[in-house]
């Protein structure tokens, strides 16, 4: 079956880094989008960005350019999203989600993964 | 990108129907009929519960139907039950090649 499983919880400092993966399976990877999503705690969902695999070419949200970077490894079907000089209130649980290139609705969603930037 | 509009809270009793606004622009719903819904339960990752305005995903039940009208998408749950008790988001592409979310609406079941 069609499966997104994403990486684990992590801790951050603000001004720190954090990189998420998304394994994808169950489907030809380089056929569809890799969106990122947020939600922070109470809060709705936010579209950051998506990649094409196939090409890496990436397309993101005002909100985060220049401090958001896209990338994939087509060799283990993984996509990632990486957040720099992180802030209190990036602490959000980040989902990655599939979108057909021709018709944009997510379909799987990965897990989500919790990231807290906490001094 | 500003979010869609959608209402903060809506409810309604077991065996209602009760329907959900996305109010948007020209420049997002109002200009494509790339529309779609989101229903999560607490702690879980989002669920596509409706695509392309008016279609549902193998899965889905028929209770849920979309539709849109100029600027304003809309969600209708009807024969409501217990199990239909979450947050619901709309997403529409944009004329920036971008894609924005509405802000969610927490639908109690009373």
């Amino acid at each position: 079956q069609v499966q997104l499983v994403q990486s684990g919880a992590e801790v951050k400092k603000p001004g720190a880094s954090v990189k998420v993966s998304c394994k994808a399976s169950g489907y030809t990877f380089t056929d569809y989008y890799i969106n990122w999503v947020r939600q922070a705690p109470g809060q709705g969902l936010e579209w950051m960005g998506r990649i094409n695999p196939s090409s890496g070419a990436t397309n993101f949200a005002q909100n985060f350019q220049g401090r958001v970077t896209m990338t994939r490894d087509t060799s283990i079907t993984t996509a990632y999203m990486e957040l720099n000089r992180l802030r209190s209130d990036d602490t959000a649980v980040y989902y990655c989600a599939r979108l057909d290139y021709a018709d944009p609705w997510f379909d799987p969603w990965g897990q989500g993964t919790l990231v807290t930037v906490s001094s | 990108q500003s979010a869609l509009t959608q209402p903060a809270s809506v409810s309604g009793s077991p065996g209602q129907s009760i329907t959900i606004s996305c109010t948007g622009t020209s420049s997002d719903v109002g200009g494509y009929n790339y529309v779609s819904w989101y229903q999560q339960h607490p702690g879980k990752a989002p669920k596509l519960m409706i695509y392309d305005v008016s279609y549902r995903p193998s899965g889905v039940s028929n209770r849920f139907s979309g539709s849109k009208s100029g600027n304003t998408a809309s969600l209708t749950i009807s024969g409501l039950q217990a199990e239909d008790e979450a947050d619901y988001y709309c997403n529409s592409y944009t004329s920036s090649s971008t894609l924005v979310f509405g802000g969610g609406t927490k639908l109690t079941v009373l």
